[in-house]
């Protein structure tokens, strides 16, 4: 059975960097089959779609939050990372990394149990 | 930039139906943008109920149904139960490996 774990930090000072981890278990990160992604959800409010990945290394962002979103692979551990610089308040959130069916079927199957980042001093 | 537009908040009898559709700031939804539906009750990951427009996720009960209404996507519950309280997010696949979440619906069984 595929299990996705996020980790890292909970809690970021404002203006530095996010970065957490989604390991993966059960499937590999490298399979054709797959995006492979990161959604937020701040408290209280909707999900949002941060960016995915493909195994060829291809990479897509959402707009509003290209210019400060890195996503990256170690497929040597099956894991993906996110990176979101110069935070604010605006960006606490519980974050899921997820997989992401290809082939013409294009939807989320399954999620981490997300983790809670909190930004602030 | 995109935006996908759902009913903030709805509400059903028990037993009743309802449908929560999901709307494109610019155009119409079809077939092509693959929608998705999910369910997510509080201080849990979300639950996959239906993607690629109709097709329901394995153990999802077929009350769950989705389709295209109109110019929108839709998910239909029919007889609702209490547990169905929940929220509700749809999906839209915008090609080149992009997805936009709608707002979600908040939906109230009593």
């Amino acid at each position: 059975q595929l299990h996705l774990q996020e980790s890292g930090p909970g809690l970021v000072k404002p203006s530095e960097t996010l970065s957490l981890t989604c390991t993966v278990s059960g499937g590999s990160i490298s399979s054709i089959d797959y995006y492979w992604g990161w959604i937020r959800q701040p408290p209280g409010k909707g999900l949002e779609w941060i960016g995915s990945f493909y195994y060829s290394g291809n990479t897509y962002y959402n707009p509003s939050l290209k210019s400060r979103v890195t996503i990256s692979v170690d497929t040597s551990k099956n894991q993906f990372s996110l990176k979101l610089s110069s935070v604010t308040a605006a960006d606490t959130a519980v974050y899921y990394c997820a997989r992401i069916v290809r082939d013409g079927l294009c939807y989320f199957d399954f999620w981490g149990q997300g983790t809670l980042v909190t930004v602030s001093s | 930039q995109t935006v996908v537009t759902q009913e903030p908040s709805f509400s059903v009898s028990p037993g009743g139906t309802v449908t929560l559709t999901c709307a494109l700031s610019s155009g119409s939804v079809s077939t092509s943008y693959y929608p998705s539906w999910y369910q997510q009750t509080p201080g849990q990951a979300p639950r996959t109920l239906i993607y690629s427009t109709n097709t329901r996720s394995s153990g999802v009960p077929d009350r769950f149904s989705g389709s295209i209404l109109g110019n929108k996507a839709a998910l239909t519950i029919t007889g609702a139960q209490a547990d169905d309280e929940c929220d509700y997010y749809c999906v839209l696949y915008m090609g080149s490996g992009s997805w936009v979440f709608g707002g979600g619906t908040k939906l109230t069984v009593l």
